[in-house]
């Protein structure tokens, strides 16, 4: 069964880029998903961050977009998010994620990994 | 950007309890809206897809109905283990989540 567990640092200087790498078992990356990240910062709600396909194609949030890189690296089977410039707003647990997707982009999220929590620092 | 509106942000019930939660979008999303479960420490997990559809392995229980702009979200009895943080998310242009609504114990 398909799996993501997400990793990288869990302390971020400000103004510096974040970045996370989540690896996918038990499913390949080419096959029929988009691959996605969202964030919840502590005690607060989700926030969709943008999502990926096997071939590049990418969405994002407009809030973030001039922030964010998505990409993709299918020979080790997973994917990675850049965020750069942050903040202490930047603070949060960051999820990646399996997304069905349809003509016009993502649908929905239905599997998770376990989230990995982000502090970024002054 | 399409807001996602959620009510209430919070929820106090009673064991056996028939639960409702609606989520209302700020423009024509027709019925492309899920809803998500989180319990504390744990990642969200996809009960409902496209506004009425029980994900696969998710109790009956669980329901969905809605289209447009109104869409809501029942639990037809409250268990202790569905407590949880409930989210709706809409993915008609891009993704938007709700606020969430937290679900307690009474």
């Amino acid at each position: 069964q398909v799996q993501l567990q997400e990793s990288g640092p869990g302390l971020v200087k400000a103004s510096e880029t974040l970045s996370l790498t989540c690896v996918v078992s038990g499913y390949s990356i080419t096959t029929g998903y988009y691959w996605g990240w969202i964030r919840q910062p502590p005690g607060k709600g989700l926030e969709w961050i943008g999502g990926i396909f096997h071939s590049g194609t990418t969405y994002y949030s407009p809030s973030l977009k001039s922030r964010v890189t998505l990409s993709v690296d299918t020979s080790k089977n997973q994917f990675s998010l850049k965020l750069n410039s942050v903040t202490a707003a930047d603070t949060a647990m960051y999820y990646c994620a399996r997304a069905n997707y349809y003509s016009s982009g993502i649908r929905r999220f239905d599997r998770w990994g376990q989230g990995t929590l982000v502090t970024v620092s002054s | 950007d399409i807001q996602m509106t959620q009510s209430p942000s919070s929820l106090s019930a009673s064991v056996g309890d028939r639960v409702t939660i609606t989520c209302q979008a700020s423009q024509d999303i027709r019925k492309y809206l899920n809803w998500y479960q989180q319990k504390p420490g744990k990642a969200p997990k996809l009960l409902i897809y496209d506004a009425s559809h029980l994900e696969t392995g998710v109790p009956s229980k669980f329901s969905g109905s809605g289209s447009g702009t109104d869409f809501s979200f029942t639990i037809s009895s409250l268990q202790p283990e569905d407590i949880a943080t409930y989210y709706c998310q809409q993915y008609d242009n891009l993704i938007t989540f709700g606020q969430g609504t937290r679900l307690e114990i009474k």
